[in-house]
């Protein structure tokens, strides 16, 4: 089936560690988006990437990293210099970029640090 | 300043009744693109529609309808004969397209309407 994986589903992490959350799509879309969502909250938008090797901050990307190596995939990287990481973060993607396309997203990653 | 305002934190009403989730906006673009999304309890945000600003057009699917009135910066979302399964959060979303401050333009979600659909 098409579409977008995250993994894993919930994440636990101590204060201090970086971690990274996977994000795969097989649409063969350009454009790949990663988002953190706070309870009571819309969606903020922290990186995205229209073209492989290349990614824009949004935002709020203080204290995340990306890479975008391959069209598929599209990894997030939480740091320790991230404040208050504790999120729900959502992938998604679009056949075309600069952010006027519809968007697919993933089922995401509930992001626990203690 | 880009903003989207979706005033109604929570709606709740009886299956089968009609409901309109309230949208406003503000941009500083005639060229902009407005989106509504569905998040259900999974956590998946599924796409409804794109309505771009030069089309004020009103759409319908199903039971779905979107009113579009630039006059009042307003894209409006009704469910007619609500179902349980349209329980969920929904989001109006805005994106310009130009190109401010050298940024390659803008996404701004709302903070969403919780529906709850009792049956």
């Amino acid at each position: 089936d098409g579409g977008i994986t995250q993994s894993p589903k919930y994440l636990f992490r101590k204060e201090g560690q970086n971690v990274t959350l996977s994000c795969e799509q097989n649409l063969n879309h350009d454009a790949m988006y990663w988002y953190r969502q706070d309870p009571g909250q819309g969606l903020r938008l922290i990186y995205y990437s229209q073209i492989v090797n290349d990614f824009q901050k949004g935002d709020i990307a203080e204290g995340y990293s990306v890479s975008r190596e391959k069209k598929e995939s599209f990894p997030l990287t939480v740091t320790s210099a991230q404040k208050n990481p504790t999120a729900f973060y959502l992938c998604a993607s679009s056949i075309g970029s600069q952010l006027i396309y519809e968007q697919y997203f993933g089922p995401g990653t509930r992001l626990t640090v203690t | 300043a880009q903003k989207v305002t979706q005033a109604q934190t929570e709606i709740s009403v009886v299956e089968k009744e009609d409901v309109t989730l309230d949208c406003v906006y503000e941009t500083r673009d005639t060229t902009y693109y407005l989106f509504w999304y569905k998040q259900p309890p999974s956590g998946e945000l599924v796409f409804l529609i794109r309505r771009n600003s030069f089309d004020e057009q009103n759409e319908i699917s199903g039971r779905y309808s979107w009113n579009f009135q630039k006059s009042t910066s307003s894209f409006n979302f009704t469910i007619t004969a609500s179902q349980v399964v349209d329980s969920a959060v929904y989001f109006c979303a805005l994106s310009e397209s130009m190109n401010y401050g050298g940024s390659q333009g803008n996404l701004i979600f709302g903070k969403g309407t919780k529906l709850s659909v009792k049956p």
